[in-house]
């Protein structure tokens, strides 16, 4: 199985967007999914398939996929957005990876 | 409301055992595909295992050996039994369930496992 990469932390200003990274060789090519974990709480999935938002998450997230890195965009950034979150992927049909997880602060 | 509920967590000494458990309701585990997941204390997410609707199961390259996954599915409960465990475990074990591909898209709320001399 792989490690997928992300950055340690993320910071942005209330009401920009924060942009997300997640980097594998040849990521464009699997299905990526995104958690977002309050302190203290369960994991939430915010984007499933690369780019499709289950139902409650706010139109503010959303994914993309290509090449060598998946991308998390959060706009209009609020308070509530603070968080760590993680990228994750279906690995060789056995092995659920997650990324290293990203922790996005408001400013 | 669909809830998964985990428990059997605790304090354990290094070569111990525990098992825990995962109640669902409002979900049938049988008929999804399953998961365990921990995290160590500040640490990031972890895959553990996965059972899937099948029954076929697959643990990773960290557990495999010592962990087991199963269900029972006339109590609708997940379980994960572990054995010979070590000091690198001791972390909170969540259950999920993936209704969406295979996104983990309904989670519990963890147990937390101990395991110190």
């Amino acid at each position: 199985s792989s490690e997928l990469s992300q950055p340690l932390s993320v910071s942005v200003a209330l009401g920009q967007t924060a942009t997300i990274t997640c980097a594998e060789n040849n990521i464009g090519d699997k299905n990526v999914h995104w958690y977002q974990q309050k302190p203290g709480q369960a994991p939430v999935l915010v984007i499933y398939g690369d780019t499709n938002r289950p139902s409650g998450i706010p139109e503010r997230f959303s994914g993309s996929n290509s090449g060598n890195t998946a991308t998390l965009t959060i706009t209009r950034v609020q308070v509530g957005d603070e968080a760590d979150y993680y990228c994750q992927v279906w690995d060789n049909r056995i092995a659920r990876v997650f990324g290293t997880g990203t922790k996005v602060t408001v400013l | 409301e669909v809830q998964l509920v985990e428990s059997g967590g605790g304090l354990v000494q290094p070569g111990g055992s525990l098992r825990l458990s995962c109640a669902a309701s409002g979900f049938t585990v049988s008929n999804n595909y399953m998961s365990w997941i921990r995290q160590a204390p500040g640490k990031g997410l972890e895959w553990v295992s996965v059972i899937y609707s099948g029954g076929l199961t697959y643990y990773a390259a960290t557990v495999e050996g010592r962990f087991t996954i199963s269900r029972d599915n006339s109590k609708n409960i997940l379980y994960l039994q572990m054995n010979r465990l070590r000091v690198e475990d001791t972390a909170l074990y969540y259950c999920a369930g993936m209704t969406t591909g295979d996104a983990f898209d309904l989670w519990g709320q963890g147990t937390m496992v101990n395991v110190s001399s």
